[in-house]
């Protein structure tokens, strides 16, 4: 199994911060990753597939890249809505998510 | 529009079983391939089993091999989990999830049910 490896685990913020959230991956592969967002009680929402496709509907502040074994979430001006739990995950492999990042307001 | 509706949750003991469907609608069920995810109390998801869009093959993560079977109808549009031996490390939110078809892969995700709970406890 390819084993995700996600930090920070807990993210403290203001709104119109830029924030940034890792994955690192314990093998190589190349792009079949993913980002999600989710909000309590509420199913994972896709925000960016290929590493850096943003999904139909996203809001242009997030963006995604990849360079070798790390991944990287991007939003660059954090709004109120954004404040939830990002989870990376590959799909290269049977699938696999990191633990986690939650944003919260500073 | 898409809708996963999933049902059958609940509490269970420990070793017993439960069988969770999902109902979908608003695109064409026998063209997706469809997963199982779970999400365990304050722990990222999981992934649990897929299924072809014909049902010709189905995969499962080694936590589950064994005791879960994921199993379809399309007349009914419905997507299955029967789970057997249940554990109190099975307690989780059960998600079920359909293939994005436009990814390319198998394996990721672009819409998902709104889950139910399983409890597994005595």
């Amino acid at each position: 199994d390819i084993q995700m490896t996600q930090f920070p685990s807990t993210l403290s913020a203001s709104v119109g911060d830029r924030v940034t959230i890792t994955c690192r991956a314990s093998q190589t592969f190349t792009s079949w990753l993913a980002w999600y967002q989710q909000k309590p009680g509420k199913a994972p929402k896709l925000l960016i597939y290929k590493a850096s496709t943003l999904e139909s509907e996203v809001p242009s502040r997030f963006s995604g890249s990849e360079s070798g074994t790390e991944f990287t979430l991007t939003i660059s001006s954090l709004q109120p809505d954004d404040f939830a739990t990002y989870y990376c995950q590959q799909y290269n492999t049977y699938p696999t998510f990191g633990q986690g990042t939650k944003v919260e307001i500073k | 529009q898409v809708q996963l509706v999933e049902s059958g949750g609940g509490v269970v003991q420990p070793g017993r079983s439960r069988r969770l469907s999902c109902a979908a609608s608003g695109f064409n069920f026998s063209g997706y391939g469809m997963h199982w995810v779970r999400q365990a109390p304050g722990k990222g998801p999981e992934w649990v089993a897929v299924i072809w869009f014909d049902g010709s093959n189905k995969y499962y993560a080694d936590s589950v091999k064994g005791r879960f079977t994921i199993s379809r109808d399309n007349t009914k549009n419905t997507v299955y989990l029967q789970m057997n031996s249940l554990r109190a490390e099975d307690t989780a939110v059960y998600y079920c999830a359909r293939v994005y078809d436009r990814s390319g892969s198998a394996f990721l995700f672009d819409y998902w049910g709104q889950g139910t709970l399983v409890t597994v406890s005595s």
